[in-house]
């Protein structure tokens, strides 16, 4: 198996433009998750679905941030419009929940100036 | 509420010696899972161990080695004979099986530096 597959690994782009985030999770799990890693906050949960279904969005930050999955192999995550304190690490992570562990992407480098 | 707590920020020994990161951690559900992660500067996520909340032997895998005790909320983790590979930031997480099924809660992590 592939893992969990993240696009792009790094983005750079200027502050009010639209980033999309994209994740192809691991094959036959049913639950994904996006996070995110700063420096200040650590690692902190945005949103997760279960069977394509968002099932917690409590972390998503503001109504700028949008998350999707349209089916069991794709999700998205966008941000429009996008603001310098959006730049972080975006992971995805994937799971069965009684699998052994929780997979998660490379990430993806989001710098927004 | 969940919380987990590692308690070290930063933590600097010197090759072949051994270390503990410390991990607490809080949840008022009675089945639970506990993780492990690295990080190493590559900046991926590497699972390193699982372990759920009705089971409390140690674990070994060889140099690592977890301790984990319900008594406590304590789920620490040993490198014998450490190397400089080791060095990474080490994640500490909670997923608990009630209300907020499939979320990992990570602690802020532990900088592991080992010098040659």
């Amino acid at each position: 198996d592939a893992g969990v597959i993240q696009s792009p690994r790094h983005e750079v782009t200027e502050m009010g433009q639209e980033v999309t985030l994209r994740c192809k999770p691991i094959s036959g799990h049913d639950y994904l998750f996006w996070y995110r890693q700063t420096m200040m906050r650590g690692l902190e949960l945005l949103i997760y679905f279960n069977n394509n279904v968002p099932i917690d969005d409590s972390g998503m930050p503001e109504d700028r941030f949008s998350a999707k999955m349209p089916n069991a192999s794709f999700s998205t995550l966008k941000i429009q419009p996008s603001e310098p304190r959006d730049s972080a690490v975006y992971f995805c992570a994937s799971s069965l929940v009684h699998s052994y562990g929780y997979t998660f992407g490379s990430g993806t480098r989001l710098t927004v100036v | 509420a969940q919380k987990v707590t590692q308690a070290q920020t930063e933590i600097s020994v010197v090759e072949k010696e051994d270390v503990t990161l410390d991990c607490v951690y809080e949840t008022r559900d009675t089945t639970y899972y506990l993780f492990w992660y690295k990080q190493p500067p590559s900046g991926e996520l590497v699972f390193l161990i699982r372990r759920n909340s009705f089971d409390e032997q140690n674990e070994i895998s060889g140099r690592y080695s977890w301790n984990f005790q319900k008594s406590t909320s304590s789920f620490n983790f040993t490198i014998t004979a450490s190397q400089v590979v080791d060095s990474a930031v080490y994640f500490c997480a909670l997923s608990a099986y009630g209300g907020s099924q499939g979320n990992l809660i990570f602690g802020k992590g532990t900088k592991l530096s080992v010098k040659p």
